[in-house]
């Protein structure tokens, strides 16, 4: 149980376009789901919190008009890289949780902007 | 915030050996999870051990919570064990997230 599905798995686009990331909790309801970024050799940070029908909370430094988070229910959240440059390449990871609970991850997605 | 510190940042074995992979945090914590990041970059759920000790094969666990510190423990280890292992924590005055430390790279040799 507690599966949670990342698509697309691997993403290149050209710079100025958008990017639409999904992460879909497939067997719980997600309470809250977290969006993480990796760059290589690098661990984990978080991005922004969502809340399934309000507002994300963004972690400082993240702008939150380039990185559009959507959680629309308690089963999906998205993450749209609008305006993509290439320093946006990396290694985005969603996790999803009901609660006082693990915390469960999908497989990520990496980014590729040329 | 509260501080993750993985140690040691790098470690070599060779196949068969055992090794134990520490972390540290600078507060009282209600969730810790221990993962291994393979080289596609998928997190693998090793165990969510905020207090006593688990086992889980070759692999197991302990938090020593009112010492702010975790171990994991890797028998036997096998090549396949290579990647990125990470400790991550949740306080309690947390939105449920986790904060990662930076990582112990174990690489074994065959």
């Amino acid at each position: 149980g507690a599966v949670v599905s990342q698509h697309p798995s691997r993403v290149i686009c050209k710079s100025g376009t958008s990017v639409k990331i999904e992460c879909r909790s497939l067997d719980f309801q997600a309470t809250t789901m977290f969006w993480y970024r990796q760059f290589p050799k690098q661990s984990l940070m978080l991005m922004a919190t969502s809340n399934e029908g309000s507002k994300a909370t963004y972690e400082q430094g993240v702008e939150k008009d380039k990185f559009l988070i959507n959680h629309a229910s308690l089963t999906l959240s998205t993450l749209t890289v609008t305006s993509a440059h290439p320093e946006d390449s990396s290694f985005y990871i969603c996790s999803a949780t009901t609660g006082n609970s693990p915390l469960h991850f999908g497989n990520g997605t990496r980014l590729t902007v040329t | 915030g509260i501080q993750v510190e993985q140690s040691p940042p790098d470690l070599i074995l060779q196949e068969g050996a055992n090794s134990t992979l520490r972390c540290n945090f600078s507060d009282s914590v209600n969730n810790l999870q221990w993962f291994h990041q393979n080289p596609w970059g998928q997190l693998i759920n090793l165990f969510y051990i905020p207090s006593g000790t688990k086992q889980n094969g070759r692999l197991s666990a302990t938090t020593v919570a009112t010492e702010r510190y975790s171990l994991l423990y890797i028998s036997s280890s096998q090549t396949t064990d290579s990647g990125v292992y990470f400790c991550a924590v949740r306080g309690g005055g947390s939105q449920g997230n986790l904060i990662f430390g930076k990582g112990t790279k174990l690489s074994v040799k065959p």
